[in-house]
């Protein structure tokens, strides 16, 4: 199974604030990443898929990147509908898998 | 645009069936990849497998012996089987459409509300 390490698991930020969040691959994906939002007592949301590609109607606030194994999702400015839960996920192998999630809280 | 509704009792008992229904409304059945995923209560998301209505199917290795998914075209929806249930799949279950691109990239979207299934004597 490819696993998938996502760090931190929790941060705290400001509205405002640029937040970046890693996840790192056990073996080369390419760019078959994904990154998923969910807001407590709701449903993931697709953000970003292929790495990089801003899901319609995802603001433009939100940016994934990868360099080798590492991938980053950016909020470039932090808004009061983003805090919750980010997962990243790997589509490379027919078995996916998810990153741990990362809490983004209130500073 | 296309949502997903899933169905189906909230309380189990150890060793029963979980059976989910995801109904889908605003687009077809048809030519899509459907699953599964589910979280356990303040934990992460693990992937329980899709099938598409022509017949593929592709399962979670950990829960493939004990796991059954189908289509029903006709009436939109797709199901889920997961017999001789603990404790440990206790869980929000989401049912999701799985997408593909041209170079193969895939991703789940959109998902259901999701239906909590508690396993409990």
């Amino acid at each position: 199974d490819i696993q998938m390490t996502q760090s931190p698991s929790s941060l705290s930020a400001a509205v405002g604030d640029r937040v970046t969040i890693t996840c790192r691959a056990s073996q080369d994906i390419a760019t078959y990443l994904n990154w998923y939002q969910q807001r407590p007592g709701e449903a993931p949301k697709l953000l970003i898929y292929a790495a990089s590609s801003l899901q319609s109607g995802v603001p433009s606030r939100f940016s994934g990147s990868v360099s080798g194994r590492d991938f980053t999702l950016t909020i470039s400015s932090l808004q009061p509908e983003d805090f919750g839960a980010y997962y990243c996920q790997q589509s490379q192998s027919s078995l996916p898998t998810f990153g741990g999630g990362t809490t983004v809280e209130v500073k | 645009q296309v949502q997903l509704q899933e169905s189906g009792p909230g309380l189990l008992k150890p060793s029963e069936t979980l059976s989910l229904t995801c109904t889908v409304s605003g687009g077809s059945i048809s030519s899509y990849y459907w699953g599964w995923i589910r979280q356990p209560p303040g934990k992460g998301l693990d992937w329980i497998g899709y099938i598409k209505h022509s017949g593929n199917i592709y399962y979670n290795p950990s829960l493939k012996s004990r796991v059954t998914m189908s289509v029903d075209t006709s009436e939109s929806q797709f199901s889920l089987k997961l017999t001789s249930v603990t404790a440990a799949d206790t869980a929000v279950y989401y049912c999701v459409r799985h997408n593909f691109d041209n170079r193969g990239h895939n991703w789940f979207d959109p998902w259901g509300q999701g239906t909590l299934v508690v396993v409990s004597s």
